[in-house]
């Protein structure tokens, strides 16, 4: 049971290139979600999913695009990469239902120059 | 707008010390309130969580103390140890469980517990 895991942990990308953030639970969690971390902003929710074929927009959602075709996969897309997107993205799953615990991954490292 | 405001935003305690770290929030409607704690390099975990119909809950050394008329709740860590030394979030969330649920974080303290 490897719970949420996310790749790569770091990459860097020049302004306007495009990358796909993976991010997989074997939980089978209905419930999927992408946040990045920047310093002194805490945790700020880009999108999520409450189950397959179902996503919705968060608190910063532009420049960023999803989508959920199975229950356990939930890539992030960057189509056009600006340097304030440099952050680190943390994806985080939950059961459904009254479960609120969000189980998170590990995190990626992105640098956009 | 900052829905849930959290402070200090670093702290600095010795070993043996109490722990505070408070938030403050405006939306009525949040039902739900936990605490994650983050290590340097790794995901956020969940720390300990209340519901509003509860003042105080308590596990182990932690504690969260939940005031609703002042839309107010707070993390108290006792006998801070150097294994405590991490990023904490409060959060709050609205519809806890449905199919809109949304969870908001405050902006993190940074503890540090010296030796």
């Amino acid at each position: 049971n490897a719970g949420v895991t996310q790749t790569p942990k770091f990459q860097v990308l020049k302004t306007g290139q495009s990358m796909t953030l993976q991010c997989a639970q074997d939980m089978n969690h209905e419930y999927m979600s992408w946040y990045r971390q920047d310093p002194g902003m805490g945790l700020r929710l880009i999108h999520y999913s409450v189950g397959a074929g179902i996503t919705d927009q968060g608190e910063v959602p532009n420049g960023y695009n999803v989508s959920r075709s199975t229950t356990e996969d939930f890539p992030l897309r960057l189509l056009s990469a600006a340097p304030s997107q440099t952050s680190v993205y943390f994806c985080a799953s939950r059961w459904g239902g009254r479960s609120e615990k969000l189980f998170f991954g590990s995190g990626t490292q992105l640098s956009v120059l | 707008q900052q829905q849930v405001k959290q402070s200090p935003q670093s702290l600095i305690v010795q070993k043996g010390g109490i722990s505070i770290i408070n938030c403050a929030y405006e939306n009525t409607a949040f039902d739900y309130f936990p605490w994650y704690q983050q290590f340097p390099g790794k995901g956020p975990a969940l720390l300990i969580a209340i519901r509003p119909d509860v003042s105080e809950k308590k596990e182990g050394r932690f504690t969260i103390s939940f005031n609703k008329s002042a839309k107010q709740f707070s993390l108290h860590i006792m006998d801070s140890q150097p294994g405590d030394s991490a990023t904490y979030f409060c959060a709050a969330s609205t519809n806890s469980g449905g199919s809109n649920y949304k969870l908001t974080f405050g902006k993190g303290t940074l503890l540090t517990v010296n030796p």
